[in-house]
């Protein structure tokens, strides 16, 4: 199993610009979420999902979008990127976040940068 | 609000050693608590997670305790090696809400 993939590894953003951060997961997890991780900051939760159709906001959703059409994919966009967004993103998944017996399961980060 | 603090936040030991990283959170209200590690570019890895209901797991050198109505887990590494050496992170997933991520102990094991 490829588990939770990421992609692309490391991006470069001008002011202004947009993008998405691509997020897959094959092994049919219900919960899946995007987290960025600062120095001094730790991990903080932007959007998550329980399911296909419904997303959430986390602690910091501002100046980030996301949709999930499919179980499998959870996109992250970024509509006007800022340098405050300059950071390392990682997805996570589990199977079923109110269960106590779920793991959850991170994919290698997508480092951004922007100038 | 569930805070979640590790204690300490770096630590260097020699090889060999048996050494303990604590984590504690201010709400019991917990589906489980996990332990994860993380290596310098790359992602968390899960380690342990002991259910509300239990009180430790084990997994080879590692031993992971949970203690809900002090609020304190922690993580025992056992004949420490510098192959252990890596940030370790604590999070609690708490009733109604989503997991919540301590700031991480870094812990370097000297040859």
């Amino acid at each position: 199993n490829a588990g939770v993939t990421q992609t692309p590894k490391f991006q470069v953003l001008k002011t202004g610009q947009s993008m998405t951060l691509q997020c897959a997961q094959d092994m049919n997890h219900e919960y899946m979420s995007w987290y960025r991780q600062d120095p001094g900051m730790g991990l903080r939760l932007i959007h998550y999902s329980v399911g296909a159709g419904i997303t959430d906001q986390g602690e910091v959703p501002n100046g980030y979008n996301v949709s999930r059409s499919t179980t499998e994919d959870f996109p992250l966009r970024l509509l006007s990127a800022a340098p405050s967004q300059t950071s390392v993103y990682f997805c996570a998944s589990s199977y079923d976040h109110r269960e106590g017996n779920s793991p959850l399961h991170f994919g290698n980060g997508t480092r951004l940068t922007v100038t | 609000k569930q805070e979640v603090t590790q204690i300490p936040a770096a630590l260097s030991v020699p090889e060999g050693e048996n050494l303990v990283l604590n984590c504690s959170f201010t709400d019991s209200a917990i589906y489980n608590l996990q332990w994860f590690r993380q290596d310098p570019g790359k992602g968390l890895t899960s380690l342990l997670l002991i259910q509300s209901s239990q009180r430790e797991q084990t997994s080879g050198r590692l031993n992971a305790s949970l203690d809900k109505s002090s609020g304190r887990s922690t993580l025992y590494i056992a004949a420490s090696q510098p192959g252990d050496s890596a940030t370790y992170l604590c999070a609690a997933l708490v009733y109604g809400q989503n997991f919540v991520f301590g700031p991480g102990t870094r812990l370097s094991v000297l040859p």
